[in-house]
């Protein structure tokens, strides 16, 4: 079975422009999340997904947006792209919605570069 | 709030050694633990996991991790290490957001490199 596959791989962008990052989740998956690695830290947690709803926000801008499709997979947006977005964006999912033990599983990730 | 700490930037070990990366916890609640790599370039590769159970928990790539309550810590270890394992290291707890919140996180520490010399 394949596993979480997100695309592009790599992009390079303009500050001030526009950016969709796609991702698929493992089939029979129905949760979706998005992380943010920055380069030298461990990932933080941007958006979570379930069903089609949004069920969580990290400390993010409101320039992120994210959406999740009825197949569920999901985009990522970003507007207004900075500088310091540059950044490995993670999308990870998991089967449930639960609290618990449920494993979350990553795709390779989309490196974005703002210059 | 929950958190994780690594206290290691980075950790060498000669190949064949035995390995241990550290991981310190706090949690409200019952602590749901992971340990995730990452090889350079790539995503992150799930290790193992603690729910409840067992305090010596086995994952993938022979390592293992042991929990322990009392000190709060979530040890990754490996008898012996091998040169393919130097990759960066993170270890992870699940935040349920508290009783106001829907979302079910992961906060990850700040990962440890693991290099292993031949």
């Amino acid at each position: 079975d394949a596993g979480v596959t997100q695309s592009p791989t790599h992009l390079i962008k303009t500050r001030g422009q526009h950016v969709t990052l796609r991702c698929s989740p493992i089939s029979g998956h129905k949760s979706v999340s998005w992380y943010q690695q920055v380069l030298g830290q461990g990932p933080q947690f941007i958006f979570q997904y379930y069903e089609k709803e949004e069920r969580g926000r990290g400390n993010f801008p409101d320039r992120f947006s994210a959406r999740q499709f009825p197949n569920y997979s999901s985009e990522l947006n970003v507007n207004a792209l900075l500088l310091g977005d540059s950044a490995l964006y993670l999308c990870a999912s998991s089967q449930h919605r639960d609290r618990g033990g449920n494993t979350i599983y990553f795709g390779e990730g989309s490196w974005l570069t703002v210059v | 709030a929950q958190s994780v700490a690594q206290p290691e930037d980075q950790v060498n070990v000669a190949e064949g050694n035995p390995l241990t990366v550290k991981c310190t916890y706090s949690v409200s609640g019952n602590p749901y633990l992971f340990w995730y790599v990452q090889y350079p370039n790539r995503g992150l590769q799930f290790l193992l996991k603690y729910i409840t159970g067992d305090n010596l928990v086995k994952g993938s790539y022979g390592f293992e991790a042991e929990f322990n309550k009392s000190q709060t810590s979530f040890h990754l270890k490996k008898p012996s290490a091998l040169v393919s394992d130097s990759a960066l290291y993170f270890c992870a707890v699940r935040d349920n957001g508290g009783v106001d919140s829907s979302a079910s996180k992961i906060i990850f520490g700040s990962g440890t490199r693991l290099s292993i010399r031949p």
